[in-house]
């Protein structure tokens, strides 16, 4: 069965610190895709970074990158340089190709951002 | 970009009365649409996939016949809470998939906070 787990449900970095956000997930399919998102206290989902199963090297995004681990089934966000706006929940969350697009969604992580 | 929208933002209701959210894709066509609903210090549940030009697909525990959804054209995508009650109460939220680079995107509108009283 498909299964993302995020076992961090708070955490606190100081700004212009780096911090990482773990997740954990579950499928026997070969063929998937990774999601994180960004849900501000206004409640939209932000589309933050994706990494493919095949991918050969951990995908960036500015200041988001994902490590990345198949065999340990992990795909960890870190955000480098923390801002006061970086505070939010964050979800990790996967897709697979055969199952036409649908999303499976991690509990959340809430960060929190100190000056 | 991938922009999407939704309204209303909120709504507050009678117990009883129907409310319609709409989800719109603004620069992009998009087959497949999805609608979650989220309670407080949750995560995300899937409601169903909505296909533009054919019945939507209801995850299960999901009473199709209280949450109608429609998906009338490429960039429309709407969903009806019928005969609301206040455990209907929650943050309702649409995304649009946008496929670029061989890669399928869910983009969300800003959600929808129905308050049934």
């Amino acid at each position: 069965a498909q299964k993302i787990t995020q076992t961090q449900p708070g955490m606190f970095v100081q700004e212009k610190e780096a911090v990482t956000l773990d997740c954990t997930y579950d499928t026997s399919d070969p063929s998937y895709g990774l999601f994180w998102y960004k849900q501000p206290s206004s409640g939209e989902m932000i589309f933050l970074i994706y990494q493919g199963s095949y991918d050969q090297q951990n995908a960036t995004e500015g200041r988001y990158s994902l490590n990345f681990q198949k065999a340990r089934k992990s795909a960890n966000l870190v955000i480098s340089a923390s801002q006061l706006g970086d505070s939010a929940m964050y979800f990790c969350a996967m897709g697979q190709d055969n199952q036409g697009g649908k999303l499976i969604f991690g509990q959340g992580t809430e960060l929190s951002v100190k000056p | 970009g991938a922009v999407v929208s939704q309204h209303p933002s909120w709504v507050i209701c009678k117990s009883g009365t129907s409310v319609k959210i709409e989800c719109r894709s603004l620069d992009f066509q998009a087959t497949t649409m999805f609608w979650y609903r989220q309670f407080p210090k949750q995560s995300l549940m899937l409601m169903a996939t909505s296909n533009e030009g054919s019945k939507a697909t209801y995850e299960q525990g999901v009473e199709k016949d209280k949450f109608l959804i429609n998906h009338a054209s490429l960039t429309l995508s709407t969903l009806t809470v019928t005969s609301a009650h206040p455990e209907d109460s929650s943050f309702y939220t649409c995304s649009a998939s946008k496929t670029s680079g061989g890669r399928e995107t869910q983009y969300f509108g800003p959600g929808t906070r129905l308050l049934v009283l």
